[in-house]
């Protein structure tokens, strides 16, 4: 019974293949994200969803297209896969897009692009 | 958005309790300050927040400053799984996002 799910956990593929992510929350939450953590540690926001709908893109390549099919799923799929977009991904949700609400995040994807 | 900022590493030995510092010295009136932990290879995992006042949760307690300036997060009883990189994070006011930044990396000590 994972709150939020990710996979697949390890994902390793050539440059320039085309690859998705998958994240489910059985929480009922509104909003899902995408986070990236890159080899220095640093986790930065890729996207925000909220009831099916983008309301947060930060600064990334348009290779880069989150897909959300219903509240529970955010997708992430990328496209000419880089050798910088090796890096570990995080799916989290909230409860509402709200200042306040706490995010819970999912166990990771690490990306390794060859 | 307030930024934080925290010592880079600490040590604590298990058993003892164990006091993260974090300043936020820009924070707004009505941001709220968030700590999340990240244990090795595992995703962040939240663990209290707080606005003006002190708040304590089954995994830890937090206390803010009168001018909300500064806040401590205390695990009253560290165990060696409590090894982990934390987070104070002010949240963002511009939308929902969390900005995380270095951390601390707390190492507990047998």
């Amino acid at each position: 019974d994972t709150a939020v799910s990710q996979t697949p956990k390890y994902l390793v593929t050539q440059m320039g293949n085309d690859k998705s992510i998958k994240c489910e929350q059985n929480l009922g939450h509104d909003t899902m994200y995408w986070y990236k953590q890159d080899s220095k540690k640093f986790l930065k926001i890729m996207f925000s969803y909220n009831n099916k709908e983008l309301i947060i893109n930060e600064t990334v390549p348009n290779r880069f297209s989150p897909k959300s099919p219903d509240k529970a799923h955010l997708n992430l799929h990328i496209n000419s896969l880089e050798l910088g977009d090796s890096a570990v991904y995080f799916c989290a949700s909230s409860r509402l897009a709200g200042r306040t609400d706490t995010q819970y995040f999912g166990p990771g994807t690490r990306l390794t692009v060859l | 958005d307030a930024k934080t900022t925290q010592p880079p590493s600490m040590d604590c030995a298990e058993g003892r309790a164990a006091n993260l510092p974090c300043n936020h010295s820009t924070i707004s009136g009505n941001e709220y300050v968030y700590w999340y932990r990240q244990i090795h290879s595992q995703g962040p995992q939240y663990i209290i927040h707080g606005l003006k006042n002190n708040e304590t949760n089954e995994m830890a307690s937090l206390i803010i400053t009168e001018d909300r300036k500064s806040s401590t997060l205390i695990l009253p009883h560290a165990t060696l799984r409590d090894t982990a990189v934390y987070y104070c994070i002010v949240r963002g006011n511009t939308g929902n996002q969390f900005y995380f930044g270095t951390g601390t990396s707390l190492t507990v000590i047998p």
